[in-house]
């Protein structure tokens, strides 16, 4: 089965800097990765996801690269803001046509944006 | 307003009491999961469900049961709790996938459970 490793399990940036997180996954076949975000004491939510088709997405300051020859790929945030400080989690799935079925997640990384 | 809704939010209990966490999505959504939290474990699936009457272990049922009925509702039954199931447990669903479908799993609000 899949396994989503994720580093650093802690981050801390000051306010401006970039900050990234990386994923490696185990099963080739995996091909949608997704980034949750989970603030204090608040439900995980997407904040953006690629396919195994692109290699790249961005979305204002936040950005993800895959790079499937290495099963590696790593979440950017660029210009952090403290309210980018949450705990962010990785994960890997193989979708299928009728859906996908076990979404394994990495063990997630909290950030700490200081001012 | 579109939301997971999962009861109890909060609730301790004792070894070996049978318990039932509900969760309710008013989304129609095919997709359900339940997930445990565990501090440097990450979110760990403990079973899901594809659709009515079909559902699948994740990565920890052990302890668990669950069933769908309903489309809405997939509750989550500890049959006999031990202190080892203490964790923050999320429900989650998602829009059937079809190729490039929506995947966006949308989250409860979390079920803190403590097992003395």
């Amino acid at each position: 089965g899949e396994n989503v490793e994720q580093h650093p399990s802690t981050l801390s940036v000051q306010e401006g800097d970039s900050a990234v997180i990386k994923c490696t996954y185990s099963d080739s076949a995996s091909n949608y990765f997704p980034w949750y975000k989970q603030e204090l004491g608040k439900r995980p939510q997407l904040i953006i996801d690629i396919r195994s088709n692109v290699g790249e997405k961005k979305d204002q300051r936040i950005a993800v690269t895959l790079n499937k020859t290495a099963k590696h790929f790593s979440l950017h945030i660029t210009e952090t803001q403290p309210e980018d400080s949450a705990v962010y989690f990785c994960a890997a799935i193989r979708m299928v046509n009728t859906g996908f079925q076990k979404l394994v997640f990495g063990t997630g990384t909290r950030l700490l944006v200081s001012p | 307003e579109a939301q997971v809704t999962q009861n109890p939010r909060y609730l301790i209990t004792v070894t070996g009491k049978k318990l039932t966490v509900t969760c309710s999505q008013n989304m129609n959504h095919e997709y359900m999961s339940w997930y445990r939290q565990d501090p440097g474990l990450g979110l760990r699936q403990i079973y899901y469900s594809m659709n009515v009457e079909v559902t699948d272990k994740g990565d920890v049922p052990e302890g668990y049961k669950v069933s769908r009925k309903e489309k809405r509702n997939f509750p989550l039954i500890l049959e006999s709790p031990s202190p080892n199931q203490t964790s923050l447990y999320f429900c989650a669903s998602s829009f059937d996938l079809q190729g490039n479908g929506k995947v966006e799993l949308f989250f409860g609000e979390g079920s803190r459970l403590t097992v003395l």
